[in-house]
């Protein structure tokens, strides 16, 4: 079963615009992991924030992590078209497992 | 660096046959994945190995076996296709199980008709 779920599953915005997803998980999780993969290429990774932590930030790339709702949000400043692709979230979950579990993504097109 | 790599990039395979995907890491990472890409849903995990010698099952293991040859080397074998197979593989590395980034090779398409 999916661990992650991810909302929207499809956005569209205009290049210069900010772009957010959000993911909703189900159990208790050691970190979570955003990352992007471009169509028909692997997963590149993005971002990871640690069950402590509530926010991080890396260039334009903003995450939020709530763990008593859990939910986090990835925010993509300024958007650019090389923005567009799918993204995923990840989560390790807090038991002995250690598994890395995706959700199933958000496909952003970014119009020029 | 070639980071991961994967091989065969695409393969067709006829229901009952069998096959081995084969996935190479040259980052000394102790922790290597399998995982399947499906349209319209995530990657769902199939096996992994948390350090040389040792494997586990994931959400999917059902229809495939899995071998750590060495720290480099993680394959994934089918034994008996079937046409629910037909997927994208993937095949990731890591440091460390669970604690953080995972590395990604570029994916083997495999079609069961």
């Amino acid at each position: 079963s999916q661990q992650g779920e991810e909302d929207p599953q499809a956005l569209s915005i205009q290049e210069g615009e900010n772009a957010t997803m959000n993911c909703s998980y189900k159990t208790s999780i050691n970190n979570l992991q955003w990352y992007r993969q471009n169509s028909g290429r692997g997963l590149v990774h993005l971002i990871l924030i640690r069950s402590n932590e509530r926010e991080k930030h890396s260039g334009r790339l903003r995450v939020t992590l709530d763990t008593s709702k859990k939910s986090s949000s990835l925010l993509i400043t300024a958007s650019r078209a090389a923005d567009t692709a799918s993204y995923f979230c990840a989560t390790v979950r807090g038991d002995s497992s250690y598994k890395l579990i995706f959700g199933s993504g958000t496909r952003l097109l970014v119009r020029p | 660096n070639a980071g991961v790599t994967q091989t065969p990039k695409f393969q067709v395979l006829k229901t009952g046959q069998s096959m081995t995907l084969q996935c190479a890491q040259d980052m000394n990472h102790n922790s290597m994945y399998w995982y399947r890409q499906d349209p319209g849903m995530g990657l769902r995990l199939i096996y992994y190995s948390a350090s040389e010698g040792t494997t586990d099952k994931g959400e999917v293991p059902n229809g495939y076996n899995v071998s750590r040859l060495n720290k480099r080397e993680f394959s994934l074998r089918l034994e008996s296709a079937a046409p629910s197979q037909t997927s994208v593989y993937f095949c990731a590395s890591s440091e460390r199980v669970g604690t953080g980034e995972l590395f990604f090779g570029e994916g083997s398409r495999l079609t069961v008709l």
